[in-house]
């Protein structure tokens, strides 16, 4: 995972309460991406973003937003935070072969 | 939809065996293959690419074989080791640039001492 780095790395939320979900890279790498991880559900994309300045929908984007701050950087924001919510998120950066953070295990209550 | 699945879901072998994991998709029109492996509570970590135009990639012990007409792949482990439990994961991609990887469920693999 080096070279990835997420924070934070735990977090408990009520329904209906916000956050943001930071993901920063030092590899200089263009693409970047949200994933989230279910029990029996596999890895499902949520959003990418292939430059800084632009991002996309990937299988799984209703209730979140994101946002590609710069180069090194790539948000993920839950806005009004359901249990469905609830997950293991991952963020990957680059293209050809894919390096992945440590995650943030997200509860929502 | 290209969908990747994985067999079995759960395997369970004695420290020193040599193991196949399957892999498999129903899109053969793929760009690449990546094998990663995950400990629990950790992130993926990858262990092989394996670019369409080739049939095999080799790490240490490890070796992946790609089918693409058969719309198959395997991770071969040799002489394997407790430390090698873990879950792991196949993916696969579409086309060159940004398409996403489409994952399996992966296995859940133990090696028992």
């Amino acid at each position: 995972n080096a070279g990835v780095t997420q924070t934070p790395k735990f977090q408990v939320l009520k329904t209906g309460q916000s956050m943001t979900l930071q993901c920063a890279q030092d590899m200089n790498h263009n693409s970047m991406y949200w994933y989230r991880q279910d029990p029996g559900m596999g890895l499902r994309l949520i959003y990418y973003s292939a430059s800084e300045g632009t991002t996309d929908k990937g299988e799984v984007p209703n209730g979140y937003n994101v946002s590609r701050l710069n180069k090194r950087e790539f948000s993920l924001r839950l806005e009004s935070a359901a249990p469905s919510q609830t997950s293991v998120y991952f963020c990957a950066i680059r293209n050809n072969e894919q390096f992945f953070g440590p995650g943030t295990r997200l509860t929502v209550l | 939809k290209q969908e990747v699945t994985q067999i079995p879901a759960a395997l369970s072998v004695p420290e020193g065996e040599n193991l196949v994991l399957n892999c498999s998709f129903t899109d053969s029109a793929i760009y690449n293959l990546q094998w990663f492996r995950q400990d629990p509570g950790k992130g993926l970590t990858s262990l092989l690419l394996i670019q369409s135009s080739q049939r095999e990639q080799t790490s240490g012990r490890l070796n992946a074989s790609l089918d693409k007409s058969s719309g198959r792949s395997t991770l071969y482990i040799a002489a394997s080791q407790p430390g090698d439990s873990a879950t792991y994961l196949c993916a696969v991609r579409k086309g060159s640039g940004n398409t996403p990887l489409v994952f399996g469920k992966g296995t859940r693999l133990s090696v028992i001492a």
